[in-house]
């Protein structure tokens, strides 16, 4: 069993979408990070977080440490938020969820 | 500002050559150091992590090593090459407080 789990795998959405995407995880942590890693494969940090809640621009992200899940949201999707969507959690080492492929339809 | 730089970009080499692909990190100083790989249609696997130079901890057995000559320096290596290394290669960085890791732009090995 991974020590963090991701949903969906793949996604596929209008243009305008709301689209959530969640991650569960089985380990004591210290932080949480939502990456985003695009197709020519580099990767950028879009949040770290530790309880709570964070937004920046269309993206939310949540945190419930008892529920050990966060969730990614993206408000009124657009065909650039396509990508691959990595959840990693801070444990005693950096663990990595597989990924949610995440496509958005002009 | 910090920046990580990794090379060569992408590399298709054979089954049984030899690797090395060389990281580097600048702006920082006594970064904790990662190698990752993601195969194809997977997570990212932890390779290696340094904490110092010289210090290397292996995570997963294999037929690649790691060596850190210097402090912001970070090269992973093979003597013979499989199939199964084909992969994107990414390194990444933290600070001594493990809070955010930041990755180089990777490399895409193919071995065929």
């Amino acid at each position: 069993k991974n020590e963090v789990e991701q949903s969906p795998q793949n996604l596929t959405a209008q243009e305008g979408e709301f689209i959530t995407i969640n991650c569960s995880y089985s380990v004591g942590i210290s932080a949480l990070h939502w990456l985003q890693q695009h197709p020519g494969g580099g990767i950028v940090s879009l949040f770290m977080l530790s309880s709570g809640k964070k937004k920046h621009g269309r993206l939310i992200a949540t945190i419930n440490i008892q529920e050990k899940h966060s969730s990614l949201h993206i408000t009124a999707s657009h065909p650039r938020d396509s990508a691959v969507y990595i959840c990693a959690v801070n444990g005693n080492q950096f663990y990595f969820g597989t990924g949610t492929s995440l496509t958005v339809i002009p | 500002s910090q920046t990580i730089h990794q090379w060569p970009a992408t590399l298709v080499q054979p089954v049984g050559s030899p690797l090395s692909l060389e990281c580097t990190v600048e702006g920082t100083s006594n970064p904790n150091l990662y190698w990752y790989r993601q195969a194809a249609g997977r997570g990212l696997q932890l390779l290696f992590y340094s904490v110092g130079i010289g210090q290397i901890s292996s995570e997963v057995p294999q037929n690649l090593s790691a060596s850190r000559p210097q402090d912001r320096q970070f090269i992973l290596s093979s003597k013979k090459l499989l199939l199964s290394d084909s992969g994107f290669y990414l390194c990444a960085w933290t600070g001594v407080s493990r809070d955010t890791q930041y990755f180089g732009p990777g490399t895409r090995l193919t071995v065929l």
